[in-house]
């Protein structure tokens, strides 16, 4: 079985702090994402990386980076959170395209 | 990019009824539009999915229809049971790139099946 692992399913921070969400995944799978999730609005994908150290831009990339230094790990990093960036945060992995991408539990994160 | 509509919102149906959530997307060479569930405080699951050169797919209560010449897809489940209730996203690739990789996701639908 795929395994996506997130390394908090809650989390709280306070205004201006350096944030950092790990995903692991367990199927030497070359596709990441980091997906946002509020309600009405769906996922939105917020960055995506296809290979080590490469990542592209997705739909909502500002205030947030990524890092991918080996292919089973991605990381999030809101590099000074704000209080509109509360949400649930999910990782997800996949082969490449078009296929299955398998999500982690979420971790949903309120910034103070 | 590829734009994914989702209706409805909200569904709230009787236990052994069906239950019918339709997709609309805009990306003619789009080729690949899977369904997932989302049960609460979990992630996203893949419960079916559609590849274009076939119309329709079921598996056992769940099925999936797809009209390429309308561009929308539509998850069909029945005799729906109280642990279908959960949110359900349609998605859609974007575009045919090398990081065709990526998909849209629609808005999603609760659904809820009441006894």
């Amino acid at each position: 079985d795929v395994k996506v692992t997130q390394s908090s399913r809650y989390l709280v921070k306070r205004t201006g702090e350096k944030v950092f969400l790990e995903c692991v995944q367990d199927m030497d799978h070359e596709n990441m994402f980091w997906y946002r999730q509020d309600p009405g609005l769906g996922l939105r994908l917020i960055y995506f990386s296809y290979d080590v150290k490469m990542k592209e831009k997705g739909d909502i990339p500002e205030g947030y980076s990524v890092s991918r230094e080996k292919k089973e790990r991605f990381s999030l990093i809101l590099e000074s959170a704000s209080t509109n960036q509360t949400s649930m945060y999910l990782c997800a992995s996949s082969r490449l395209a078009p296929e299955t991408q398998y999500f982690g539990p979420g971790t949903r994160l309120l910034v103070l | 990019g590829e734009n994914v509509e989702q209706h409805p919102s909200t569904l709230s149906v009787q236990e052994g009824d069906s239950a019918v959530i339709k997709c609309t997307y805009s990306d003619s060479a789009s080729n690949y539009f899977p369904w997932y569930k989302q049960e609460l405080g979990k992630g996203p699951q893949l419960i079916i999915d559609i590849r274009s050169n076939v119309g329709e797919k079921k598996d056992q209560r769940i099925a999936v229809t797809l009209n390429k010449t309308a561009k929308h897809f539509s998850l069909h489940i029945t005799e729906t049971q109280p642990e279908d209730s959960a949110v359900y996203f349609c998605a859609a690739p974007r575009g045919n790139t090398g990081t065709a990789s990526k998909l849209t996701f629609g808005t999603g639908t609760r659904l809820q099946v009441t006894l």
